[in-house]
């Protein structure tokens, strides 16, 4: 059974740096791409970037190109989300994603990220 | 970066009624599109991908449809349990980028 564990919700003051780990069981991590998606209260899903775990490549979305790193350690099985400088707007749920096709589909149960002072 | 819509932003149907959501692409994507059902307090769930292609184990009255930069996911009866947000998603060029979604309630 595939299974993506997300590390626990984080508070963090506006300006600060989160990072998110997703440990993967149930298959071999380097085989597909990791995802990471976030949602905001009430609001959509957002597409943030993806790493692929085999050579370490990313790729990100544009507006947070300059704010996320995701990283793979093969060794743990693990992939990773770093964002910085926080702002309250990205107050969200973020979930970790992947899967055998080039969508996510298997999740993570998600990582709440609250940003307040 | 693509860009996509989707319409409605939200409907209310009667259980059993037919249900059609649009997802617009601001370029041609071909069939490179996957729809999700994402319910309050759950992951998404992946319905179709690409495009027409149900996943294994979704039941059979959901249905996609479209290639280029119009597609389609169709509920042919709907029921209680397809109340939910439904979302498309474009893998055609990094980066991906979703449709800000289809809120569907029962009348």
């Amino acid at each position: 059974e595939v299974q993506l564990m997300q590390s626990g919700a984080e508070v963090k003051k506006p300006g600060a740096t989160v990072k998110i780990s997703c440990q993967v069981s149930g298959y071999s991590f380097t085989d597909y791409h990791m995802h990471w998606v976030r949602q905001a209260p009430g609001n959509g899903l957002e597409w943030m970037g993806l790493v692929d775990p085999e050579n370490g490549e990313t790729m990100y979305a544009e507006r947070f190109q300059d704010r996320v790193t995701i990283t793979a350690v093969t060794s743990t099985d693990t992939a990773y989300m770093e964002l910085s400088g926080l702002t309250s707007e990205d107050t969200a749920l973020y979930f970790c994603t992947t899967g055998p096709q080039l969508v996510p589909f298997y999740w993570g149960q998600g990582t709440l990220v609250t940003v307040s002072s | 970066a693509i860009q996509m819509t989707q319409s409605p932003s939200s409907l209310s149907v009667s259980v059993g009624d037919r249900v059609t959501i649009t997802c617009r692409a601001s370029q041609g994507i071909r069939n490179d599109l996957g729809w999700y059902q994402q319910k309050p307090g759950k992951a998404p769930k992946l319905l179709i991908y690409p495009a027409s292609s149900l996943q294994s184990g979704v039941p059979s009255r959901f249905s996609g449809s479209g290639s280029g930069t119009e597609f389609t996911l169709t509920i042919s009866s709907l029921q209680p349990d397809d109340v939910a947000t439904y979302y498309c998603l474009q893998d055609h060029n990094y980066p991906y980028s979703f449709g800000p979604g289809t809120k569907l309630e029962i009348k």
